[in-house]
């Protein structure tokens, strides 16, 4: 069955230390998105990507970083310079063009802890 | 820029009566508007979705939702509701390039 990878489900990460979030997915869509999910707050996006080797910021995306170098992959790096990174996090695709819209399909979360 | 609101953070039901879950957005134009469900520690589940046409839309596991223009809402009901149906719901709009605005959620609670 097509869907979304996340991986791990949780991780923890050490002061001062980089971290990487694993999204894939086989659903042949061109668009995928990274949110950050806090209690209360909703969703907010980090990151999003619509073609290979192509992204944009999304409004929250200082001390996060991505890359998009295969259309089934979008890996997401907290950096050290994320002073407050605890939160769960959610990727999504969605096989977004210009002159088709589209609902998500979210993977099911990566939930990061820092100790 | 687009935003949501949903002015209710948690509403509690009893089983078998009904619901109605509140969303409004700002938006210039024609908005493209979702509701999905989140079951606790997982992803987001889309129940339903307005892209034009018929106002009101039929969604999965007995829901509905009416796009009201004049009062940029996009509320969701159901008739009768469910324990199974607890958990945390989420309108988002989609404005522009593909990207969606999220509501901050409101978490449903079901009475026996």
């Amino acid at each position: 069955d097509g869907g979304i990878t996340q991986s791990p489900k949780y991780l923890f990460r050490k002061e001062g230390q980089n971290v990487t979030l694993s999204c894939e997915q086989n659903l042949n869509h061109d668009a995928m998105y990274w949110y950050r999910q806090d209690p209360g707050q909703g969703l907010r996006l980090i990151y999003y990507s619509q073609i290979v080797n192509d992204f944009q910021k999304g409004d929250i995306a200082e001390g996060y970083s991505v890359s998009r170098e295969k259309k089934e992959s979008f890996p997401l790096t907290v950096t050290s310079a994320q002073k407050n990174p605890t939160a769960f996090y959610l990727c999504a695709s969605s096989p977004y063009t210009l002159d088709v819209r589209s609902s998500y399909t979210f993977g099911s979360g990566t939930r990061l802890t820092v100790v | 820029a687009q935003s949501v609101t949903q002015p209710d953070i948690h509403i509690t039901v009893s089983e078998g009566a009904s619901l109605e879950l509140r969303c409004n957005y700002s938006y210039g134009a024609t908005p493209y508007l979702f509701w999905y469900v989140q079951s606790p520690g997982q992803g987001l589940q889309l129940l339903l979705k307005y892209f034009s046409g018929d106002t009101l839309v039929q969604g999965i596991k007995g829901f509905e939702a009416e796009f009201k223009r004049s009062q940029s809402s996009f509320n969701l009901r159901k008739p009768s509701v469910h324990w199974s149906d607890a958990a945390e719901y989420f309108c988002a709009v989609e404005a522009n390039a593909g990207k969606s605005t999220f509501g901050d959620g409101t978490t449903l609670t079901v009475k026996p």
